[in-house]
């Protein structure tokens, strides 16, 4: 089975401008994470779907970044504008998030940010 | 508030060696999830071993194994019969409930295998 796609891998962009990331999980998984990783540092939750709606975005930058998930299938990341302290990992997550969810997390290959 | 402690930053192992990476947790929940994940230099986070914790048993898979001790709130990982290929980051995350919910991350150890 084809595992969790990101897209783009690499993205270098100047302060202040935007980016936006794309995510299309496992097929059939309903439950959806991003993640956001700094370097040296483990991931950490940036918000969490469930189909189409978010489970979990506290420690979302709301005023700078957001995310959606329109069909309860891809979801796409946008940051706007970027700072220099964006500059991370983003990994997308997949699970089927069942009731009793003992399941991992399959996590896609990032895209690698650099804000300049 | 969960919290995961991984006091290694970097370990060394030499090939064919076992190795123990440790890893503390705190939380109030009764019920939880514990997970190991290896993070090659690639950057892909790779799913290792789990362990619930109502699971009387230290999980085992192939050469991973953990060491649960839930008095002490830690879940070691130990990896034997060290290879090269092992040489990567090594995440200890953990979840609350029993649901789908987000794992939060220990802040890594970094295992280096030596020929």
């Amino acid at each position: 089975e084809a595992g969790v796609a990101q897209s783009p891998r690499y993205k270098i962009i100047e302060k202040r401008q935007s980016v936006a990331f794309w995510c299309n999980p496992i097929s059939g998984h309903a439950t959806l994470y991003w993640y956001q990783q700094i370097l040296g540092q483990g991931p950490k939750l940036l918000i969490q779907f469930q189909n189409n709606g978010v489970v979990d975005d506290s420690q979302l930058p709301k005023d700078r970044f957001s995310a959606e998930r329109l069909k309860g299938v891809d979801s796409t990341l946008k940051i706007q504008p970027a700072k220099l302290e964006d500059s991370a990992v983003y990994l997308c997550a997949s699970s089927s998030g069942g009731p009793r969810d003992s399941y991992e997390q399959y996590f896609g290959p990032g895209t690698r940010l650099t804000v300049t | 508030a969960q919290k995961i402690t991984q006091t290694q930053p970097g370990m060394f192992v030499q090939e064919k060696e076992a190795v123990t990476l440790d890893c503390t947790y705190d939380t109030s929940d009764q019920s939880y999830g514990l997970f190991w994940y290896k993070q090659p230099s690639s950057g892909e986070m790779i799913f290792l071993i789990y362990q619930g914790s109502y699971d009387e048993q230290n999980a085992t898979e192939g050469r991973y194994s953990l060491n649960f001790q839930k008095a002490r709130k830690s879940a070691n990982l130990v990896i034997s019969a060290s290879q090269l290929g092992d040489s990567a980051m090594y995440f200890c995350a953990m979840r609350e409930g029993s649901g789908g919910g987000k794992l939060i991350f220990g802040q890594g150890t970094e295992l280096s295998v030596k020929p």
